[in-house]
Formats: C-alpha cells, structure tokens, sequence
C-alpha cells in the first residue's frame, strides 16, 4: 500500500489532455513538501518529469505540467502522444515516517 | 548528460546479501552536494527508496531497512554500491541507482536515474 494515492490508469486518445491525481495526507503533501512526478517508459531510464509541485527540468516538453493544493497534486498531460503510453509516479516526503514516498503508479494508455 | 548504470548479479539466494554497483558516467560523483540514492520497484511495494550517499561517504538509509543496508563510495571508479543483507523473495525487484536534485524549498527529488536491474530471489 503506497503512502501517497494515484489512480490505477487512465486513458485518452491522441492530442487530448489527461489529468492523474496524487493524494498524500497531512504529513507529507499537505505539510508543504513538494511533490516530484516521473515518467516510467518501456525500456528506457525512468525520466523526472516535474518537480516542486510545477517546474519542469529542461528539455521536459511544456505539454507536461504539475500542480498542487492542500493534501493533492497532479499531473496534466496535453496533446497526447503515442510515446507517452507508460507508467506515471508522485513523489514527496514524509515527516511522521522520515522517508521519501511514492505514488502507487498510474498507467497511461493512448487510446 | 549523467548516465548511471546498475550492475550485479541478477540471482541471489535467500538469506544472502544482494550487491549492485552503480557506475557513473559523465559527471563526477564527487561534484559538491551531490547525493546518491536507490531505489526499488515490485509487484507487491511499488517505488520503495532504499537509502543514499553524499560524497563525503555519509550515508542516510530508510527506517524499514536500515538493520540490512550498507552503501558505500568508490572515488577511484566514480561509482557507488548497495548491498543489503539477509534477503528474502520479498526483496524481488528492480533496483534503480539515481542521483538527486534539490529544488528551492530544500526537497529532494531524483533527477537522474539508471535504467534499473532486475534482481530475482530465489533458490
């Protein structure tokens, strides 16, 4: 059981926008740590996407964009790309465990 | 461009110690305030960070492993190691190497990962 709650999967079709939801608690998300989201692709080097909440590293495409409020963030994914069909993962800290904690996943299909 | 690399064997036995190394390419694992970390991914914990070193050797492991981890440095290879002791089926996973990054607020994130191991426990 992750620490910090993200949709199974979701879907969308070519060139639309999709959102995945990262829910944390108090100790972690809500006490103001950031929230840091990363790309899980097929054979390849998982990939930072976002990090503190809403930056993106350089060379990161501007279609990827984070955000947070309260006990929550997410991702957003606009203008869908094939390429994009992978595994999706929060990230943040957690002062009651004193531990980095992850997002169970949420597996993106490109419809 | 970092590039880190995971190595080891990708069979261990219960009740032996798992050792990867993590070489680094295109950076040096000595650059000022750099820390090092693993990380594992299974079936049945997701993303489970497992510890970190700076490059003054000191090390930080996770509450729920800390009796079993051990990393250290190695400055002549630019590389660094895990090695975590009595394991068991439930320690079946990939095991990623990365390097972290600090944003403004002082939280950490991992900015740069290998491409991950596969090691199996079994007998």
């Amino acid at each position: 059981q992750s620490v910090l709650t993200q949709p199974p999967s979701v879907s969308g079709a070519p060139g639309q926008r999709v959102t995945i939801s990262c829910t944390g608690t108090s100790s972690n998300i809500g006490a103001g740590y950031g929230v840091h989201w990363y790309q899980f692709l097929p054979g390849t080097a998982p990939k930072l996407l976002i990090y503190a909440n809403s930056n993106r590293p350089s060379g990161v495409a501007d279609r990827f964009s984070g955000s947070k409020s309260g006990t929550s963030a997410s991702l957003t994914i606009s203008g869908l790309q094939a390429g994009d069909e992978g595994d999706y993962f929060c990230q943040s800290y957690d002062s009651r465990l004193v531990n980095w904690v992850f997002g169970g996943g949420t597996m993106l299909t490109v419809l | 461009q970092l590039q880190l690399q995971e190595s080891g064997p990708g069979l261990v036995k219960p009740s032996q110690t798992l050792s990867l190394t993590c070489t680094v390419s295109g950076g040096s694992i000595t650059s000022p305030n750099s820390y090092w970390s693993w990380i594992r991914k299974s079936a049945g914990k997701g993303l489970e960070w497992i510890g970190r070193l700076d490059t003054g050797g000191g090390t930080n492991y996770s509450p729920s492993l800390r009796s079993l981890v051990t990393m250290s440095l190695d400055t002549s290879k630019n590389r660094f190691s895990l090695n975590l002791a009595s394991v068991t089926a439930a320690d079946t996973a990939v095991y990623y190497c990365a390097r972290e990054g600090v944003d403004d607020f002082g939280d950490y994130y991992f900015e740069s990962w290998g491409r991950g191991m596969l090691v199996t426990v079994s007998s």
